[in-house]
């Protein structure tokens, strides 16, 4: 079983829908998440963390985390074609020690249709 | 506040030369995680640093290595390299090792190993 896995997509959604992409961890210890966004080309760029159980907003990002169902989950509203994007999930498996190391899961591919 | 920086952005080599990879964090950010990105792969975790001391090490062979330096810069050394070496080659800055620690990407360095 992978420790993070993700829909490879793609998700195609039309402009001003609301996307949603969705991750599962395996590992319940996990208490720090991240979802990062990568062009193609390009380096992953951190859009939002989440560490509590809950929604968490950021402008029209909205992240959502559920330890009890080892699942996270992003919100996108009113999708821009700009949004177009490999969106990576990863997890912090904190395995008793601070650490930095991030587990990634191997990306959703979200395309925004105009 | 400039970002992470990686030098070369791109590099050619040839099976069994060695290679050298730069990073500079984000200033005042002393810990500098190393990934690898591949097609097949996805990101994974190669090490990462913080006060000069390699504290966690993924699973890659020993042909991997790197350093940190009392500036937190880093750099990263593959030696006998392999076609299968050929990916882009990611640091991440952070403020410190706390789990809770977001993490920001340089914009990598792509290998080639023909």
């Amino acid at each position: 079983q992978k420790e993070v896995e993700q829909n490879s997509g793609p998700l195609s959604v039309p402009e001003g829908a609301i996307a949603s992409l969705n991750c599962t961890y395996s590992d319940r210890v996990s208490q720090s998440f991240f979802w990062y966004r990568q062009y193609s080309g390009k380096s992953p760029e951190l859009i939002m963390s989440i560490y509590s159980n809950g929604d968490k907003e950021d402008g029209r990002f909205t992240a959502q985390l559920n330890k009890a169902s080892q699942y996270v989950s992003l919100l996108i509203r009113d999708s821009q074609p700009s949004d177009s994007a490999t969106y990576l999930c990863a997890v912090n498996p904190d395995y008793g020690g601070a650490t930095n190391k991030l587990i990634f899961g191997t990306g959703t591919l979200l395309a925004v249709q105009p | 506040k400039a970002g992470v920086t990686q030098t070369p952005r791109y590099l050619i080599k040839t099976r069994g030369q060695q290679v050298t990879l730069s990073c500079s964090p984000i200033s005042g950010h002393r810990s500098v995680s190393w990934y690898q990105q591949t097609p097949g792969q996805g990101l994974q975790f190669l090490f990462e640093y913080f006060s000069e001391t390699q504290r966690n090490k993924g699973n890659f062979p020993g042909r991997f290595s790197g350093r940190q330096f009392s500036n937190s810069r880093s750099e990263m050394n593959v030696s006998t390299l392999e076609l299968g070496d050929s990916a882009l080659y990611l640091c991440a800055s952070s403020l410190g090792r706390d789990k809770y620690n977001e993490q920001f990407f340089g914009p990598g360095t792509r290998l080639t190993v023909l």
